[in-house]
């Protein structure tokens, strides 16, 4: 099982400031993820990276941008917040072992933009 | 890949066995079969995955049918804390094209 930490758990900030969500992984994966997930509501995915370097949008526009610096880490940065982004922002990693891809996922921040 | 088709909700006693169906009627031959699970307030945990064979793990059996059409996810003592949303999804591993679709998946909950 991969190991895979996001901070903070839990955020709440006023309108205009800027935030990192972190996530990192210790398993040594090249692809990891970014998913927005309302309450009750679908995962949507807004960013991937393939490996260092690599960063891709995802199927729902986002305001937030990522970088891949480290293959362990692939944190997610907003330069405004604004009450829209209130929302889960869902980290996560995948391998690829034996023709069978995997993903696991960190526990989430809540971000609350007020 | 292949989309999936899952009954919205569905309710099941504790202690018997919960039996979650999965529709894949356009999957393809080498698309994997995977179930997650995403209890409230936390992220996605996988389940199990397959691809034409049934499979067991210590958390679920997955059915698969012979066509790969459809497929059943079993919890054989399900327990409260079994209580989560269900995702069934199918992917081809590894291509880069397509990212894993999570959908509005089955709420299951588990009755005491």
């Amino acid at each position: 099982e991969a190991d895979i930490y996001q901070t903070p758990r839990y955020l709440v900030i006023g309108t205009g400031k800027k935030i990192t969500l972190e996530c990192s992984q210790t398993m040594g994966h090249d692809k990891m993820y970014w998913y927005q997930q309302d309450p009750g509501m679908e995962l949507h995915l807004i960013h991937y990276s393939y490996g260092v370097n690599s960063t891709e949008k995802g199927d729902l526009s986002s305001e937030s941008t990522v970088s891949r610096i480290r293959t362990e880490h692939f944190p997610l940065t907003l330069e405004s917040a604004r009450p829209s982004h209130t929302s889960q922002y869902l980290c996560a990693s995948s391998e690829v072992l034996g023709g069978k891809e995997t993903q696991y996922f960190g526990p989430g921040t809540r971000l609350l933009v007020l | 890949d292949a989309k999936t088709t899952q009954p919205t909700s569905m309710d099941c006693a504790e202690g018997r066995a919960a039996n979650l169906p999965c529709n894949h009627s356009t999957i393809s031959g080498n698309e994997y079969v995977y179930w997650y699970r995403q209890i409230h307030s936390q992220g996605p945990q996988y389940i199990i995955h397959g691809l034409k064979n049934n499979e067991t793990n210590e958390m679920a059996s997955l059915i698969i049918t012979e066509d790969r059409k459809s497929s059943t996810l079993i919890l054989p003592h399900a327990t409260l804390r079994d209580t989560a949303v269900y995702y069934c999804i199918v992917r081809v591993a590894g291509y880069t094209g397509n990212q894993f679709y999570f959908g509005t998946g089955t709420s299951l909950t588990v009755i005491p």
